[in-house]
């Protein structure tokens, strides 16, 4: 099936560091979406973008949805333990469809 | 406010068997999404319903089929189960086709 191109596909820092992954696609998206999956449970929703340009913040992530239309990047500032975890950049079409990237593995070291 | 439930949380058929996966929706949301999500990948779209109706199709063949119901919750039955389709099976709710979707924990599925 379609998915985004996501990277980078793993990482593992240092507990304190900033890290900074991004998505981009060859079709254009009227919303792009940021979750966070723990092992065994559903996706959670951190960042929703809806508009090309936005830039938006919750705590210490941050996300822009590109002005193209075709990517969004997602950063986190002062990364702790409780930030590992995998995190899925999703478009979404003006049919409600979500397309997801392959994911990015966050590992942070204490 | 009550979130996304799934049931149940894991299961094992055998092959050619049939299941049924059940979803209740996030309160207020009318609109139920299902997607696979194999190991080590992203979700997959299966399909929307929306006002108990079939709302987009993604790339599955017939054997997946679903209904909602006017309580807006939702299943999915999956017939004549291939080894290839374990996986998790997510439903989000949203409040419309187009809003922001909420996933539920998952069902596990195992096909032996």
């Amino acid at each position: 099936g379609q998915q985004l191109n996501q990277s980078p596909q793993s990482m593992f820092i240092q507990e304190g560091e900033d890290v900074s992954m991004n998505c981009t696609s060859s079709s254009i998206f009227n919303t792009w979406l940021w979750y966070k999956q723990d092992p065994g449970e559903g996706p959670v929703l951190l960042i929703a973008l809806y508009k090309a340009g936005e830039l938006t913040s919750n705590g210490r992530l941050t996300a822009q949805f590109g002005i193209t239309r075709k990517d969004s990047f997602l950063n986190i500032s002062a990364s702790i333990p409780s930030d590992v975890g995998i995190y899925f950049c999703a478009g979404q079409h003006n049919t409600g469809k979500l397309i997801f990237g392959q994911g990015t593995t966050l590992q942070v070291k204490p | 406010e009550t979130g996304v439930t799934q049931s149940p949380t894991h299961l094992i058929k055998t092959r050619g068997q049939q299941v049924t996966l059940r979803c209740s929706s996030q309160s207020g949301h009318n609109t139920v999404s299902w997607y696979q999500q194999a190991l080590g990948q992203g979700p997959q779209f299966i399909f929307q319903y929306y006002r108990e109706e079939e709302n987009g199709r993604g790339n599955f063949p017939p054997r997946f089929s679903g209904l909602q119901f006017p309580n807006y919750s939702s299943e999915l039955n999956v017939n004549a189960l291939e080894l290839d389709d374990s996986a998790l099976y997510l439903c989000a709710s949203s409040l419309s086709g187009v809003n922001t979707q909420y996933f539920g924990p998952g069902t596990r599925l195992t096909v032996l």
